[in-house]
């Protein structure tokens, strides 16, 4: 089976860094995702790592470690307009098809 | 076109009518999903198609949802006699490599 956790809200405060963290048990891993979601609005593609390490692009970076099944995602400098959910996905292989599965996502909070 | 479409935004069905959710993918994208999204969840896999086949039907909660994609292009998912626990967000997502873009959704309600 698929489980993936992740915090289920965070609050930091504006210009500060925050770190989301999301571990996975999954049968068979190709990738971890990264997106963002604004309230009713639809997810939004911020990162895929396939190896090991730190990806950086901007403001917002994603760390994997296929060996611990963890992941994080940093945002940096946060502004209110980061307060949104964060989903982590995994896709994985699925009777002959790359499943993408969601965590339960990560509420953020930015406040003043 | 320039991104998934999904029609309609919002749907509001009386419990027991059906109901018809449909979704633009992006041209030439050959996978296609359909996830449900409950409030304050993230959003749980129904259903996947590559083209035409729809590989894996494995998280349609009930024999009552239905999907296809006949022409491997547009896709339709069908609630029969819709129940109150149906009420969510629906939403459909297309791919060609790792990458899935996301529609806007369809909020469903169920009263």
């Amino acid at each position: 089976g698929q489980n993936i956790d992740q915090p289920t809200e965070m609050t930091a405060t504006e210009g500060a860094i925050v770190q989301i963290n999301c571990t996975y048990q999954t049968s068979g891993f190709n990738g971890l995702f990264w997106y963002q979601q604004h309230a009713g609005e639809a997810p939004t593609f911020l990162s895929y790592n396939v190896l090991d390490g730190l990806e950086e692009k901007g403001r917002f970076s994603s760390f994997l470690s296929r060996s611990k099944g963890y992941s994080y995602l940093l945002l940096k400098e946060l502004q209110m307009k980061d307060s949104a959910s964060y989903l982590c996905a995994v896709r994985s292989p699925s009777g002959g098809y790359q499943k993408v599965t969601f965590g339960t996502g990560t509420k953020l909070q930015v406040i003043p | 076109g320039a991104g998934v479409s999904q029609s309609p935004r919002y749907k509001v069905a009386k419990r027991g009518q059906d109901v018809a959710l449909r979704c633009d993918p992006i041209s030439g994208h050959v996978s296609l999903f359909w996830y449900q999204q409950a409030l304050g969840q993230g959003p749980e896999f129904l259903t996947y198609f590559q083209n035409e086949a729809q590989l894996d039907k494995s998280g349609l909660p009930s024999d009552r949802f239905f999907a296809e994609r006949p022409e491997g292009s547009v896709s339709t998912l069908k609630i029969q006699r819709t129940q109150q626990e149906d009420s969510a967000v629906y939403l459909c997502a297309s791919s060609f490599g790792s990458r899935a873009f996301f529609g806007q959704g369809t909020r469903l309600t169920v009263v």
